[in-house]
């Protein structure tokens, strides 16, 4: 069945790096896009950016610049976020969430979603 | 960025209850608007898109109406599987935003 299945929960120290990996199945992986959600603690959702799994080009939403990267292994289905010089606010639940976007670059709904990687950071 | 104002912020209601929660976007989204359903410890679910179609899979006591700035999502008939957190999402451009959620109790 579709599915995408992320990496385990991290917990790492301020300022070091972490990579939460994200791994589709069940359709073809180059024919939707992948967004990056963030949930903070007792909080609500908020979109980090998408990454087009064709030509690999990634877009992050404000005050998702700098630290944090998107990117792919095709060859294995796999989008990966990256995120460095870690600090406490970071701690949070990520999810990758499948989307589909047009041509025009018009998106639609998320209607895959990973469970979710808990990353906590704490000295 | 546009705004997406949900209310209430909760709500208590019974099973069986017939429950209605509204979504404001700061300006125009045509239809591009999801409802999403949250439970503790889990990824949200997609059960609305397009502000009124109804996702496969998802019980049609949900739906959704609306277009423009202001939206609802109805649940004709509650039951216990429903108390959640429910979002509304805009897709019409960036950034994609939500609303800030409502929780949905037992009463």
């Amino acid at each position: 069945q579709v599915q995408l299945v992320q990496s385990g929960s991290e917990l790492k120290k301020p300022g070091a790096s972490v990579k939460v990996s994200c791994k589709a199945s069940g359709y073809t992986f180059t024919s939707y896009a992948m967004n990056w959600v963030r949930q903070a603690p007792g909080q609500g959702l908020e979109w980090m950016g998408w990454i087009n799994t064709n030509t690999g080009n990634p877009t992050y939403a404000q005050g998702f610049t700098g630290r944090f990267v998107f990117s792919l292994d095709t060859s294995v289905s796999t989008a990966y976020l990256q995120i460095s010089s870690l600090k406490a606010e970071d701690t949070a639940v990520y999810y990758c969430a499948r989307g589909y976007v047009d041509s025009y670059g018009h998106h639609d709904a998320f209607d895959i979603w990973g469970q979710g990687t808990m990353v906590t950071v704490s000295s | 960025a546009i705004r997406m104002t949900q209310s209430p912020s909760s709500l208590s209601a019974s099973t069986g209850d017939r429950v209605t929660i509204t979504c404001r976007a700061s300006q125009g989204i045509s239809s591009y608007l999801a409802w999403y359903q949250q439970k503790p410890g889990k990824a949200p679910k997609l059960l609305i898109y397009a502000a009124s179609t109804l996702q496969s899979g998802v019980p049609s006591r949900f739906s959704g109406s609306g277009s423009g700035t202001d939206f609802t999502l109805t649940i004709s008939c509650l039951q216990s599987e429903d108390f959640a957190t429910y979002y509304c999402q805009q897709y019409y451009s960036y950034p994609i935003t939500f609303g800030q959620g409502t929780r949905l109790e037992i009463k």
